[in-house]
């Protein structure tokens, strides 16, 4: 079964760092999304990407982050500047097009982003 | 923009117990509803789902009706086992962005 994979599973990095998190969608899925969990807390809706472009954001996604296809198959996150309060679960998920799940985002497993 | 009540947790109950677990909603429209789990150490797996007013979602034993009357998604399962435990959220949306409850960690006890 097709499903979306996400690298590294555990990143560590220092307070100012850039770091990019990379997620495999689905291959025939063109909806794209970021989401984040901070420990113990709700799952935040980050991003949107459909088309090359940003569909939507939420207030979290302010000028540090930014996302890119940069090929046929891969979809990142930057943080151009890392925070403390970056650290958190960040989760990538992806969306058909067409047919009966089109409704559905598909997660990823995850890449726990830890910033010292 | 949207927002989901859900049942705090966590639960516990022994194995073969009834479930449910409660989830209110507020939305625009009529989106569809979704319940995912987090089992320990993993991502968000789609349980079930529903897309439109008085469709039952099911799964693994699991059901959750969709309440356009009561903006309700109360998911159930009538004999639990160990292997549920994990947290699970409740999340309307889909098309766009997936708001998500609190999520309620459930533990089932041998």
């Amino acid at each position: 079964e097709p499903e979306v994979t996400q690298t590294p599973s555990h990143q560590v990095t220092q307070m100012g760092q850039e770091v990019i998190l990379r997620c495999v969608p689905i291959s025939n899925h063109l909806y794209f999304y970021w989401y984040r969990q901070i420990l113990g807390q709700k799952v935040e809706f980050l991003v949107s990407f459909y088309n090359n472009e940003i569909s939507e954001k939420s207030e979290i996604f302010d000028d540090q982050f930014s996302v890119e296809r940069p090929d046929g198959s891969n979809f990142t996150l930057k943080i151009r500047s890392t925070k403390l309060e970056d650290s958190a679960m960040y989760f990538c998920a992806s969306r058909a097009t067409s047919g009966s799940a089109s409704d559905t985002q598909y997660f990823g497993p995850g890449t726990r982003l830890t910033v010292l | 923009g949207d927002s989901v009540t859900q049942m705090e947790g966590p639960v516990t109950l022994s194995e073969e117990a009834f479930l449910t677990i409660n989830c209110t909603y507020t939305a625009t429209g009529y989106p569809s509803l979704f319940w995912y789990v987090q089992y320990p150490g993993e991502g968000l797996q789609l349980l079930l789902k529903a897309t439109k007013a008085d469709d039952k979602g099911s799964n693994k034993g699991f059901e959750a009706t969709y309440r356009k009357e009561t903006t309700s998604f109360h998911l159930e399962k009538g004999s639990v086992q160990v292997s549920d435990s994990a947290v699970y959220f409740c999340a309307p949306g889909g098309n766009e962005k997936l708001t998500f409850g609190t999520g309620t960690r459930l533990t089932i006890i041998p």
